[in-house]
């Protein structure tokens, strides 16, 4: 059974930094397209990141250049390491990935993790 | 970045067909576009509802259907329930890589 867990968020200040991991299990991270997605207090979902099969990783506009994603396929598991954080950035971050049974790029986000709670603040 | 709209609300009544849609803030959604649609209702994860335009995900009510409407994505629920009543989201893909969700669509079912 496919499982996503996100741990490492809390609360921080401006521009400091935080690093959230996401531990898989029933799949392998190496072999699907895993996600970060967020959702701020009351607002939408925003697609954050994601990385590749073949280790190509992308970002959204707002915060390319902030935040890298990686992954530790030893431990299966995907990191997003989060720099210069701003107070926009406080959000749940989902990671979410496609069915591993068929992992085509385009395939939905059939599976999430609980989230966990990132709050940038002074 | 080109933005993608929703409808910020919308209303229908039980039993009754309601339509919702996916657009670009500059240009139209094409299937190259693969225009994807989740629900999610208050402090759960999203839930995929379509992909890829028009294929429903697996154990979907077939009263869930996706479609392009001129120069837009569209989902369309037929015969809604009190239970539809929840966020809608779509989702296009951009290219390079990058997906863009839309602001998300309030369903009331009343």
């Amino acid at each position: 059974e496919v499982h996503l867990v996100a741990t490492g968020g809390g609360l921080i200040q401006p521009g400091g930094s935080l690093r959230l991991s996401c531990a898989a299990s029933g799949f392998t991270v190496s072999r699907n397209y895993m996600n970060w997605v967020r959702q701020a207090p009351g607002k939408g979902l925003e697609w954050v990141s994601v990385i590749y099969s073949d280790g190509r990783s992308y970002y959204a506009d707002s915060v390319k250049g902030r935040f890298t994603v990686s992954r530790d396929n030893s431990k299966n598991t995907v990191d997003l390491q989060m720099n210069s954080l701003r107070g926009e950035d406080t959000a749940v971050y989902y990671c979410a990935t496609n069915n591993p049974q068929t992992s085509r790029w385009y395939d939905p986000l059939d599976y999430w993790g609980q989230g966990t709670q990132v709050t940038v603040s002074s | 970045q080109t933005v993608v709209t929703q409808e910020p609300s919308f209303s229908v009544s039980p039993g009754g067909t309601v339509t919702l849609t996916c657009g670009l803030s500059s240009g139209s959604v094409s299937t190259h576009f693969y225009p994807t649609w989740y629900q999610q209702t208050p402090g759960q994860a999203p839930h995929t509802l379509i992909y890829s335009t028009n294929i429903r995900s697996s154990g979907v009510p077939d009263r869930f259907s996706g479609s392009i409407l001129g120069n837009k994505a569209a989902l369309t629920i037929t015969g809604a329930q009190a239970d539809d009543e929840c966020d809608y989201y779509c989702v296009l893909y951009m290219g390079s890589g990058i997906w863009v969700f839309g602001g998300g669509t309030k369903l009331t079912v009343l």
